[in-house]
C-alpha cells in the first residue's frame, strides 16, 4: 500500500522559516516525481511544487519562487519543503503527494497534510 | 484568483446526474489532455477520480466520468449517492511546466 505521511506543520511568525518532511513507503519513491500541493482554510487547492525523481529539476508556482525550496532524499524515502521568509497567505494545510514517472500531469494519492500557521 | 474557473456548488437528487465545469485557456485546459479531477470529503486528503480527461483509476465508480472540448472540462457524476456529497477540483497541466487548479465545486446531494 502507498503510504505518505507529511510533518513539520506549525506555527510560525511571519518572516520565519519551517521544513516539512514526507516519508514514503509502499513504492519505489526514487522512480516517481513528487509535488507539494497547499490548501489555505476555507479555499480550493494550490499546486506549489514539484520535483523529478531524482531531484535535478525542479518546477514552483510563481508566488513561493525564491522562498520555497523542494528537494528529496531518495535514500531515505523523504521529500522535503524547505519554507523561507513565510507569509500570512501562506497558511494552510501542506499535502505531498505522488506524481508519475515521465509527467508532471496528476497526483495519486496523497498524504494526510500538515497545518502551517503563519500569525504573530 | 484560481487559474481555472469552476461552480461553486452544484445540487441533485439521489439517483440524479450532475456536470460540473472546468474552464481554463489555451495555455492550460486546451492544451493538451493532462486533465485531472479530485473528490475531497471534509477534512480528507483530496482522491483522483479522473486522469488524463477521461480516465478513472482502477477502484473509481464507472457514474464518474470526464470530458472536454476547447478550454472547458467536464466532470458528470450520475446515479447520485449520498456519499458523493463532497468537494470536487480540477486540475491541469500547463505549458509552462506547471499545475493550475479550480477553486473547487461543492456538491450537496439533495
Amino acid at each position: 500500500e502507498v503510504k505518505l505521511v507529511e510533518s513539520g506543520g506549525d506555527l510560525v511568525q511571519p518572516g520565519g522559516s519551517l521544513r516539512l518532511s514526507c516519508a514514503a513507503s509502499g513504492f519505489s519513491f526514487s522512480t516517481y516525481r513528487m509535488h507539494w500541493v497547499r490548501q489555505a482554510p476555507g479555499k480550493g487547492l494550490e499546486w506549489v511544487s514539484g520535483i523529478t525523481n531524482d531531484g535535478y529539476f525542479t518546477t514552483s508556482v510563481a508566488s513561493v519562487k525564491g522562498r520555497f525550496t523542494v528537494y528529496r532524499d531518495n535514500a531515505k524515502d523523504t521529500l522535503y519543503l524547505q519554507m523561507n521568509s513565510l507569509r500570512d497567505d501562506d497558511t494552510a494545510v501542506y499535502y505531498c503527494a505522488k506524481g508519475l514517472v515521465n509527467s508532471w500531469a496528476w497526483f495519486d494519492p496523497w498524504g494526510q497534510g500538515t497545518l502551517v500557521i503563519v500569525s504573530s | 484568483q484560481p487559474a481555472l474557473t469552476q461552480p461553486a456548488s452544484v445540487s441533485g437528487s439521489p439517483g440524479q446526474s450532475v456536470t460540473i465545469s472546468c474552464t481554463g485557456t489555451s495555455n492550460d485546459v486546451g492544451s493538451d489532455d493532462l486533465v485531472s479531477w479530485y473528490q475531497q470529503h471534509p477534512g480528507k486528503a483530496p482522491k483522483l477520480i479522473i486522469y488524463k480527461v477521461n480516465n478513472r483509476p482502477s477502484g473509481i465508480s464507472s457514474r464518474f466520468s470526464g470530458s472536454k472540448s476547447g478550454n472547458t472540462a467536464s466532470l458528470s457524476i450520475s446515479g447520485l449517492q449520498a456519499e458523493d456529497e463532497a468537494d470536487y477540483h480540477c486540475c491541469s497541466y500547463t505549458t509552462v511546466n506547471t499545475l493550475v487548479f479550480g477553486g473547487g465545486t461543492k456538491l450537496t446531494v439533495l
